[in-house]
This record gives structure tokens, sequence and C-alpha cells, in this order.
């Protein structure tokens, strides 16, 4: 079967540096997605990897590796508004998109 | 404007009763999506419109019912529904090219319904 795995929650001070990993096993890959949602809100795109690698945008940056099926979201300077869910979701072979069940992350001051 | 819509924010309904849940996108996508996460749980696909067309019905039981009247509007009907099917149901929308889901999707923020 497919499967993604990510932590289910993570605490991290105001100011630090957090890594939220993300493993996963699927029928091909097409590409790995990340998604922020804050509670009652719309999940919004924050990167996508289709190459190894780091892909820095601002405070955030994804890596990939697709021999070892890893990627994680680093996010640095973190802020209170930080505090939300992240998603990972993986495009299989058939372009299917393949969801985690999502990081909560808790930014403490 | 915000790109995708959803009506009601919140929804409460009895086992009996019919409502229908809205999503409107205005990004000029081609494609939409409707989707069920439940709590702890990762986003569950339920049906996907490729130009107005259903090519995605992932065993979603019956009571269940999608619509697409044209490509910038969704609607999910709903009859007869269980307490498990309370949950926020998010719609999504994205440019779709030839039969791949490969561009972004961007989402709605969401109906939370609870069937009593």
């Amino acid at each position: 079967g497919q499967n993604i795995d990510q932590p289910t929650e993570m605490t991290a001070t105001e100011g630090a540096i957090v890594q939220i990993n993300c493993t996963y096993q699927t029928s091909g890959f097409n590409g790995l997605f990340w998604y922020q949602q804050h509670a009652g809100e719309a999940p919004t795109f924050l990167s996508y990897n289709v190459l190894d690698g780091l892909e820095e945008k601002g405070r955030f940056s994804s890596f990939l590796s697709r021999s070892k099926g890893y990627s994680y979201l680093l996010l640095k300077e973190l802020q209170m508004k930080d505090s939300a869910s992240y998603l990972c979701a993986v495009l299989d072979s058939n372009y299917q998109l393949i969801w985690g069940a999502g990081t909560k992350l808790i930014i403490k001051p | 404007e915000t790109g995708v819509t959803q009506t009601p924010r919140h929804l409460v309904m009895g086992m009996t009763n019919k409502k229908s849940l809205k999503c409107e996108q205005h990004l000029g996508h081609n494609a939409m999506y409707w989707y069920k996460q439940s709590a702890k749980k990762p986003l569950e696909l339920m049906f996907v419109y490729s130009l107005e067309e259903r090519v995605e019905n992932n065993s979603v039981p019956s009571r269940f019912s999608p619509e697409c009247p044209n490509s910038s509007h969704l609607f999910l009907h709903l009859h007869t529904l269980q307490p498990e099917d309370s949950a926020l149901y998010l719609c999504a929308s994205s440019h779709l090219s030839g039969q791949r889901y490969t561009d972004t999707q961007y989402f709605g923020p969401g109906t939370r319904l609870t069937v009593l």
C-alpha cells in the first residue's frame, strides 16, 4: 500500500528553527508538496519538489531525497503565526496525490 | 476576491436532512476536487471533475452526490448522512494539463459539517 508518514505534533520556540520530516512509500513518484493549514482555514501551498536537493523560499526550505523516500520542511526564525498544521503530499505514478495526516506545529514564546 | 470560496462555512444537519455544499473558484482552473478531512487523518479525495466531467469517484457512498454545472462551480449534495460523516469538507481547484494533476491545488476554507 501507499503510505506517507510525518510526526503528529511538534513544539518549538519562537525565533528558533524546526525541521518537519516526511517519509513516503508510494507506487512511483512525480513530486512532493508541502502545504500549511491554519486551524479552520484552507491548506495553502508552500513548496513543490521533484528533484533531489534543497529549495529555499524565504524562511521556509524544503528538501527531497528520492532514493531515501524522504523530505523535510525547514522553518527558520519561527514566528507565532507559524503555528499551524503542515501537510506532506506525494504525486504517485498515476498522478494521484497521496496525503500525510499532517504535523501540528505549536510555537511557544 | 479570494481564489476558492465555499459556503456555508459551518453546517449542522440531522440524518434525515438534505443539504448542499457550494464551491466557487475564481482562478480560471479547469479541474475541481472534493476532499474530506477528519481529525488526525490524511485528506481523503472524494471526487474530481475535469472540464465539468467527473473523472474520479473514490468509492464514496451514494449519500454524497457531486454536481459540476460549469468549470467555476462545484456542489456536493448531501442526504441521509451518518454521524461518522461529520468532518471538514474541502474544495480545491487546479489547472489540468492533459490527464495529469501535476499542478498545485488551491483550496477553499472548507465547510465544517456536523451530523447529529
